[in-house]
């Protein structure tokens, strides 16, 4: 079974410190996304990269950024939280077919 | 990317066939319907695809109009650990991975 895991479940940080989430696939998949949810919003996607050293803006880049040193592993940064960014975060990987792998999301709460 | 619409709730009785629509009438010809669903507190999980054949895994049942401009997500035997929120994507399937999920449709399976 293809395995996503995120490093948090639920992480609670102060508003302008620099958050780190990370992600984990166990299935050498070549894409690898982060997705935010907030109600009534469904998912929106952050950034998603098809290769290592390689990311694409999705939909609502602004006040993130991403890095993926390793084909196993992608981190999305938040380089100075604010309380806007309090969300459910969620990674994916995928190879070129047609099936997103989820992980189960990291509740990120900015005070 | 084709907008989806999608009824907001559903509910149904344990043990009966869930019968979710999707309308999707501005899908281009080289777009799939895809149905993914997620269950409380977790992320969200692939169910099936199609792009114009009715289609049938060991989860569900997906049946196209022949002018592809609607869908059908039939889950023969609804239990209660089908409640879930439901969401119907259309997209191509070429160029970058990404799925852009709606507000999808909260079933509700009644023991």
């Amino acid at each position: 079974d293809v395995k996503v895991t995120q490093s948090s479940r639920y992480l609670v940080k102060r508003t302008g410190e620099k958050v780190f989430l990370e992600c984990v696939q166990d299935m050498d998949h070549e894409n690898m996304f982060w997705y935010r949810q907030d109600p009534g919003l469904g998912l929106r996607l952050i950034y998603f990269s098809y290769d290592v050293k390689m990311k694409e803006k999705g939909d609502i880049p602004e006040g993130y950024s991403v890095s993926r040193e390793k084909k196993e592993r992608f981190s999305l940064i938040l380089e100075s939280a604010s309380t806007n960014q309090t969300s459910m975060y969620l990674c994916a990987s995928s190879l070129r077919v047609h099936e997103q792998y989820f992980g189960p999301g990291t509740r990120l709460t900015v005070t | 990317d084709a907008k989806t619409t999608q009824p907001t709730s559903m509910d149904c009785a344990e043990g009966r066939a869930a019968n979710l629509p999707c309308n999707h009438s501005t899908i281009s010809g080289n777009e799939y319907v895809y149905w993914y669903r997620q269950i409380h507190s977790q992320g969200p999980q692939y169910i099936i695809h199609g792009l114009k054949n009715n289609e049938t895994n060991e989860m569900a049942s997906l049946i196209i109009t022949e002018d592809r401009k609607s869908s059908t997500l039939i889950l023969p035997h609804a239990t209660l650990r089908d409640t879930a929120v439901y969401y119907c994507i259309v997209r191509a399937d070429f160029g970058n991975e990404k799925l852009t999920f709606g507000t999808g449709t909260r079933l509700t399976i009644i023991p």
